[in-house]
C-alpha cells in the first residue's frame, strides 16, 4: 500500500529564514510526486511535481529514492508563503493521489 | 479558462437522507476525481471517472457512489448519510494523465 508522511503538522519560520517541509513516502513501483498548496480562502493548487524539476514562487523539491523523500524548500521565505501545504502521490495510470496530511507553515514577520 | 466548478457549495443534511453533488471540469478535461477531506482523516481518493467510466475506485463504502456524463460533468450520491459524512468533498478534472486541477469544494454538514 501506498503512504505518504508528513511528520510536522505545524512549522514556524521567520522571513527571510530557510524552510523545508518534510515528505516521506512509500510506495514499490514508480512514484509520481506532487506539492499542493492551499493560501487561506482559497482551494487547493499544484506547487510543483517532481517530474518537472522547475522551481515555483522559489519553491524546489528534489526525489530521493533512496531515502523515499521528496523535502519542499525555499531559501528565503516569505509571509505569503504561509499556508497549508500537502504532499501526494500518484502511481499507475489512474489519477488517485494519496496525500500527507499536511503541514501548516508560517512565516513569521 | 473556467476552473472547476462544484455545486452546491454548503449542504446541510440530516441522517439518513441522501444527496447528490455536482463537479463541472475544466473544458477539454475528460478525468474527473472525488476526494473526501476531514479533520481527522485528511484528503482521501474516492473514485475517479473518465471517459464516463469508472477507472479508479478508494476504500469507501457501496453508499459512496459516482457517475459522469458525456459532456465530462460528474455527479456523487452519498446514500443513507451517517454523522460522519460531514466533510468538504473536493472534486478534481485532469486532461488524463496530468495535473489535477481543484475546485472549491462542496461542504457537507450532516445532523
Amino acid at each position: 500500500a501506498q503512504r505518504v508522511t508528513q511528520p510536522e503538522k505545524l512549522l514556524s519560520v521567520f522571513k527571510g529564514a530557510p524552510v523545508e517541509l518534510k515528505c516521506n513516502y512509500s510506495y514499490s513501483g514508480s512514484p509520481e510526486l506532487f506539492w499542493y498548496v492551499q493560501y487561506s480562502r482559497q482551494r487547493l493548487q499544484l506547487l510543483l511535481r517532481h517530474i518537472s524539476r522547475e522551481s515555483i514562487k522559489g519553491f524546489t523539491a528534489d526525489l530521493n529514492k533512496g531515502e523515499t523523500s521528496f523535502h519542499l524548500k525555499k531559501p528565503f521565505a516569505q509571509e505569503e508563503d504561509s499556508a497549508m501545504y500537502y504532499c501526494a502521490l500518484s502511481s499507475g495510470s489512474a489519477r488517485q493521489l494519496t496525500f500527507g496530511s499536511g503541514t501548516q507553515l508560517t512565516v513569521l514577520p | 479558462k473556467a476552473g472547476v466548478t462544484q455545486t452546491p457549495r454548503y449542504l446541510i443534511k440530516t441522517r439518513g437522507q441522501q444527496v447528490t453533488l455536482s463537479c463541472s471540469p475544466i473544458s477539454g478535461h475528460r478525468s474527473v476525481s472525488w476526494y473526501q477531506q476531514t479533520p481527522g482523516q485528511g484528503l482521501q481518493f474516492l473514485f475517479e471517472y473518465f471517459s464516463e467510466t469508472q477507472r479508479n475506485k478508494g476504500n469507501f463504502p457501496g453508499r459512496f457512489s459516482g457517475r459522469q456524463f458525456s459532456n465530462s460533468r460528474s455527479e456523487m450520491n452519498v446514500s443513507t448519510l451517517e454523522l460522519g459524512d460531514s466533510a468538504l468533498y473536493l472534486c478534481a478534472s485532469s486532461l488524463g494523465q496530468d495535473t489535477q486541477y481543484f475546485g472549491p469544494g462542496t461542504r457537507l454538514t450532516v445532523l
